[in-house]
């Protein structure tokens, strides 16, 4: 069973476009994480959200707890966000369970 | 900004054969973490260690696997007798606080190991 399911899990986009990509989970978390993985396979952390929604430049999270939903959107995409988008929560007390990924490719 | 750093950043070894991949987490951190990524599979979390010792630890961080802060500084991961199945990239991470907290974790560029 998946406790994180990510959709799509592929995408692909023209630059200049709003991008969004979605990630649900099913056990009761604090908070939740967004990670961006470059083609060279580092990871990096976007955001951590307990609530409401985080701005970082282009990039915007939101999360409904209630829903145990969470959104990544990147407006006015360019092809140098291409990378795979992963959310991962976490379980018991100290341990991250990651969804499989979103891969987005974004084309000038 | 300070970092975490993993070496080696590749290691071939054979089937059988002992390997230590070693970490240097951020300097204040208290928690540090093992994840592995199985080439075209998502991240898997293996371990985690706090006030030297392990925290929890996954089904997959079975015997074969140790880990260690032997000096304050470096965190390695040691597999005692590598199989095949073994083949993938290992992350280090760690981080101010607890996962559950939302602290943000600090990853490591990656070893990529391969087992012939």
């Amino acid at each position: 069973k998946n406790e994180v399911e990510q959709s799509p899990q592929n995408l692909t986009a023209q630059e200049g476009e709003f991008i969004t990509i979605n990630c649900s989970y099913s056990v009761g978390i604090s908070a939740l994480h967004w990670l961006q993985q470059h083609p060279g396979g580092g990871i990096v952390s976007l955001f951590m959200l307990s609530s409401g929604k985080k701005k970082h430049g282009r990039l915007i999270a939101t999360i409904n707890i209630q829903e145990k939903h969470s959104s990544l959107h990147i407006t006015a995409s360019h092809p140098r966000d291409s990378a795979v988008y992963i959310c991962a929560v976490p379980l018991g007390t100290d341990k991250l369970i990651f969804g499989t990924g979103t891969r987005l490719q974004v084309f000038p | 900004e300070p970092e975490v750093t993993q070496t080696p950043s590749h290691q071939v070894t054979q089937m059988g054969q002992e390997v230590i991949l070693r970490c240097v987490p951020i300097s204040n951190h208290l928690y540090f973490y093992w994840y592995r990524q199985i080439l075209g599979q998502k991240v898997e979390f293996l371990v985690s260690f706090y006030n030297n010792e392990i925290s929890e630890k996954s089904e997959i961080f079975d015997d074969q696997f140790s880990v260690e802060r032997p000096d304050g500084s470096n965190f390695t991961l040691k597999i005692r007798s590598t199989k095949l199945e073994d083949s993938a990239m290992y992350f280090c991470a760690s981080t101010l606080g607890l996962a559950t907290t939302g602290e943000t974790q600090y990853f490591g560029p990656g070893t990529r190991l391969l087992v012939l």
